[in-house]
């Protein structure tokens, strides 16, 4: 079945850029995002990028994904104390019209912003 | 901004009785809305799928008789936990699907952590 798997932790210090990386089984998989989770907080949806792109720039926010090795990253440029949460990627389970919008979750990576 | 609401945000329960946890779409409609279970340091696991009108589609393992969903309006879906025990305490999180736009996005509530005595 589908899988998807992120580490666990990551910790940087304030100013310098966080790499959070995933990793997907479905090879159908059309989209694929990344939610941001702050603590007691529902879901933040902060980027996407369809699966025919190789990069997404969106401010301090770039999305690589490898559609061959089934692997996509988050990069936060200068990263803040703020940016501290959890990061979720999750990617599509259905096809390319996803009408049923099933989204299949990683673990959640827990970014730690040391001043 | 499209926003949904979630109620209760936490909510404290004695073993054998019911919760409800309402998930609202304030300013669109949602024709679908997914209900996912968070346990402590692990992902979200989809529960079900609610579609406005029709019956719920339950993922595999969960027990539809126990976990309850109606969506009977197009900004309303609510999600009962029948008979609750403490193994059922977990943070239950809604997200609705705004339109039937090509390009997926979806709207999550805030959660409710749910503890059973």
């Amino acid at each position: 079945g589908e899988d998807v798997e992120q580490s666990l932790f990551l910790s940087v210090r304030e100013g310098d850029s966080s790499v959070i990386n995933c990793t997907y089984t479905d090879s159908s998989s059309t989209y694929l995002y990344w939610y941001k989770q702050e603590p007691g907080a529902g879901l933040q949806l902060l980027t996407y990028i369809f699966s025919n792109m190789d990069m997404k720039q969106d401010q301090r926010l770039t999305v690589l994904l490898n559609k061959k090795d089934k692997h996509l990253s988050l990069r936060i440029a200068d990263t803040q104390t703020g940016d501290s949460a959890i990061y979720f990627c999750a990617e599509s389970g259905y096809g390319i019209y996803n009408q049923g919008g099933k989204l299949i979750f990683g673990q959640g990576t827990e970014l730690s912003v040391k001043p | 901004g499209a926003v949904v609401s979630q109620h209760p945000s936490w909510v404290i329960c004695k073993s054998g009785t019911s919760v409800k946890i309402e998930c609202r779409s304030l300013d669109f409609q949602a024709t679908t809305m997914f209900w996912y279970r968070q346990f402590p340091k692990q992902s979200l696991m989809l529960m079900a799928t609610s579609n406005e009108g029709s019956k719920a589609t339950y993922e595999q393992g969960v027990e539809k008789d126990k976990f309850l969903i109606n969506h009977a309006s197009l900004t309303l879906s609510t999600l009962t936990v029948t008979s609750a025990h403490p193994e059922d305490s977990s943070f239950y999180i809604c997200s609705a699907r705004k339109g039937r736009q090509y390009n997926e996005k979806l709207f999550f509530g805030s959660g409710t952590q749910l503890s059973v005595l």
